[in-house]
């Protein structure tokens, strides 16, 4: 069935590294990606999303391009900032589209 | 912000008592969930609802019943809560089932069965 597979965090870096959170997915067809974001104690809120193969998707400096060669959509950010301490879900639909499927997701850490 | 009220957002019940979660929406959105989360294993899908009174199982169903009997209102019943079932919870909802809509997310309840 449809999954998604995401890097074992917590992944920490200091202020103003790059960032990279991987994001592979096994689907039917070529289903929009999703990444969401949860800060703490909050719910979860979409982060960006691409709706087809070579889309990339970005918000708030994160940036992630839809792969269908290699079933991947890596998040990445080029700075990050102690306020993108969060955990970062990726995401898609199943194949009827009836429901998300969400990844374990990953903890970021950011110190200054 | 997509108007999703849960509630209550905390609760601390005994094991063996039915608990019942709510989940409210202003958006008329057709499509609603009940999500739990749990360290390692992310949010997993206990139900969805497509509809008033329509309703399925999601991969985490056993031990949870729903209904929705109205379009804003969509309800998690445990009904007798165990061990098992402390978790973050949370409601989401989306407007169809296209495959590029996205889901608004409530604030979660944090319940701890005891």
């Amino acid at each position: 069935g449809d999954s998604v597979t995401q890097m074992e965090g917590p992944v920490t870096l200091s202020e103003e590294a790059f960032l990279t959170i991987n994001c592979t997915y096994t689907a039917t067809g070529y289903p929009s990606l999703f990444w969401y974001v949860q800060y703490p104690g909050e719910g979860l809120q979409l982060l960006l999303k691409a709706t087809k193969a070579d889309d990339k998707g970005s918000n708030k400096g994160f940036e992630a391009t839809y792969r269908k060669e290699t079933t991947s959509f890596h998040l990445e950010k080029g700075s990050v900032q102690v306020s993108d301490s969060a955990v970062y879900f990726c995401a898609l639909p199943n194949q009827a589209g009836t429901a998300l499927i969400f990844g374990k997701g990953t903890t970021l850490s950011v110190s200054s | 912000d997509a108007g999703i009220t849960q509630s209550p957002r905390h609760k601390v019940t005994e094991t063996g008592t039915p608990v019942t979660l709510r989940c409210h929406q202003t958006e008329n959105h057709r499509y609603m969930y009940w999500y739990r989360q749990d360290p390692g294993h992310g949010l997993r899908l206990i139900h969805y609802s497509y509809g008033v009174k329509d309703t399925d199982k999601g991969e985490v169903s056993d031990g949870y019943s729903v209904s929705r009997s109205k379009t804003e209102d969509f309800l998690l019943t445990l009904e007798s809560a165990t061990s098992s079932q402390t978790s973050v919870y949370f409601c989401a909802i989306r407007s169809d089932r296209e495959r590029d809509t996205e889901a608004f997310f409530g604030q979660g309840t944090r319940l701890t069965v005891v």
